[in-house]
């Protein structure tokens, strides 16, 4: 099966820019997760979506960051604006249902880098 | 949800040596899984243990699970270079299929 497909692949940006990112699932998986990995940390999960609904998004800084999930395949995550802090790979992530016990299979990332 | 915690945070050792990395956590879980990111790329899933299995193997990759301790281990036997990567440890519990990484172990596997 097609893996997780993620745009762009690197992306530098001036702080206070806006940035969208793009993330197409695996064809079938309902759940979707955006995740920042900040260098050297594990990733910290951004966002969880059920199908085209949001399931958790405790961990979004809504002043600025936003996503979506049309029709419930692609999402697109958005910052809003930018601060140098947000450099980061963001990562995202599907599986088929999210419920165990599936694993989730991981996109390559985008790399954001803020200056 | 809760996130697993590794150690060692980084290990090195020689190629053809085995390489075992463990995880801690703190409540009760449904099942474990383990994931490999190497530099610059998105995690991968290795292996899934559930709460009431103790041992699965997967190729060179062998891993324990003691509910009663709330601990995992992985062991990599006759490492390669090209498992030079972090490792990552995810417990998850409760029904959310929520998984929180922890900051991981790195492994280096030299020629």
């Amino acid at each position: 099966e097609a893996g997780v497909a993620q745009s762009p692949r690197y992306k530098i940006i001036e702080k206070r820019q806006s940035v969208a990112f793009w993330c197409n699932p695996i064809s079938g998986h309902a759940t979707l997760y955006w995740y920042q990995q900040i260098l050297g940390q594990g990733p910290k999960l951004l966002i969880q979506f059920q199908n085209n609904g949001v399931v958790d998004d405790s961990q979004l800084p809504k002043d600025r960051f936003s996503a979506e999930r049309l029709k419930g395949v692609d999402s697109t995550l958005k910052i809003q604006p930018a601060k140098l802090e947000d450099s980061a790979v963001y990562l995202c992530a599907s599986s088929r249902r999210g419920t165990i016990p599936y694993g989730y299979t991981f996109g390559s990332g985008t790399r954001l880098t803020v200056v | 949800s809760q996130q697993g915690e590794e150690d060692p945070q980084a290990l090195s050792i020689q190629e053809g040596e085995n390489a075992t990395m463990n995880c801690s956590y703190k409540t009760s879980i449904n099942n474990l899984q383990w994931y490999r990111q190497n530099s610059g790329r998105g995690l991968v899933h290795l292996i899934l243990i559930r709460s009431n299995e103790r041992e699965k193997h997967s190729g060179r990759l062998r891993v324990t699970l003691d509910t009663s301790k709330k601990s995992s281990s992985l062991l990599i036997t006759a490492s390669r270079a090209a498992d030079t990567a972090s490792y990552f440890c995810a417990p998850l519990g409760g029904n959310t299929g929520k998984l929180i990484f922890g900051q991981g172990t790195t492994l280096q596997v030299k020629p």
